[in-house]
């Protein structure tokens, strides 16, 4: 069983819908919680950071960590055919603070 | 562009050959990265740099994989007498190492085809 599971998608929504985006994980070690998304052929980018449980909003973009289930998720708002992309969950903590491990990615689709 | 930056960008080379790559991480970063991404996987660790120590190797790299970093500015990951499995992106990521919360920025990675 992989640390970090995370659905691989296609996930195609239209433009204007509200995206959900869910990793779960084993290592109840983990502490720091990232979302990076990546275009075709390049490297990932990141775009949310959260220590421990709770919520975070930056702009159209909430991350929520559960660490009692071991579940976190991305929601976009107002999604764009720009959001188009393979959004990569990833985390980091216990024993090897500094290597991340990232789930497999969901390759997300905005219809215009 | 004071991003990370990778070359080359591609590579394609044949069975049992040697293969380099270089990172030159953001300026100021004392931490450096290497990871591997194989198509519909997200990255897999394979070692980390603090200045020019290797700090940690993943059991990914096996003895035919070498990096360094010698001045503690870019590092070289070398793969040695490649096989088509080495076939993946290499991904490059540096970070200013202070703590556990640091972040990791990552260069646009190396492709590498392996026929």
């Amino acid at each position: 069983q992989k640390e970090v599971e995370q659905d691989p998608g296609p996930l195609s929504v239209p433009e204007g819908a509200i995206v959900s985006l869910n990793c779960t994980y084993s290592n109840s070690a983990f502490q720091y919680f990232m979302w990076y998304r990546q275009y075709s052929r390049k490297g990932p980018e990141l775009l949310m950071y959260t220590y421990s449980s709770g919520n975070k909003e930056d702009g159209r973009f909430t991350a929520q960590v559960d660490k009692s289930s071991k579940y976190i998720s991305l929601f976009i708002r107002d999604s764009q055919p720009s959001d188009s992309a393979t959004y990569l969950c990833a985390m980091k903590g216990g024993s090897s603070a500094s290597k991340i491990i990232f789930g497999s990615g969901t390759r997300l689709s905005i219809r215009p | 562009d004071t991003g990370v930056s990778q070359n080359p960008r591609h590579k394609i080379t044949k069975r049992g050959q040697n293969v380099t790559f270089r990172c030159d991480p953001i300026s100021e970063h004392n931490r450096l990265y290497w990871y591997r991404q194989t198509l519909g996987q997200g990255p897999e660790f394979l070692t980390y740099f603090q200045n020019e120590a290797q700090l940690e190797k993943s059991r990914l790299l096996s003895d035919r994989f070498s990096a360094e970093r010698p001045k503690g500015s870019f590092s070289t990951l070398e793969i040695q007498r490649t096989e088509q499995g080495d076939s993946a992106m290499y991904l490059c990521a540096s970070s200013l190492g202070s703590g556990a919360t640091d972040t990791q920025y990552f260069g646009p990675g190396t492709r590498l085809t392996v026929l």
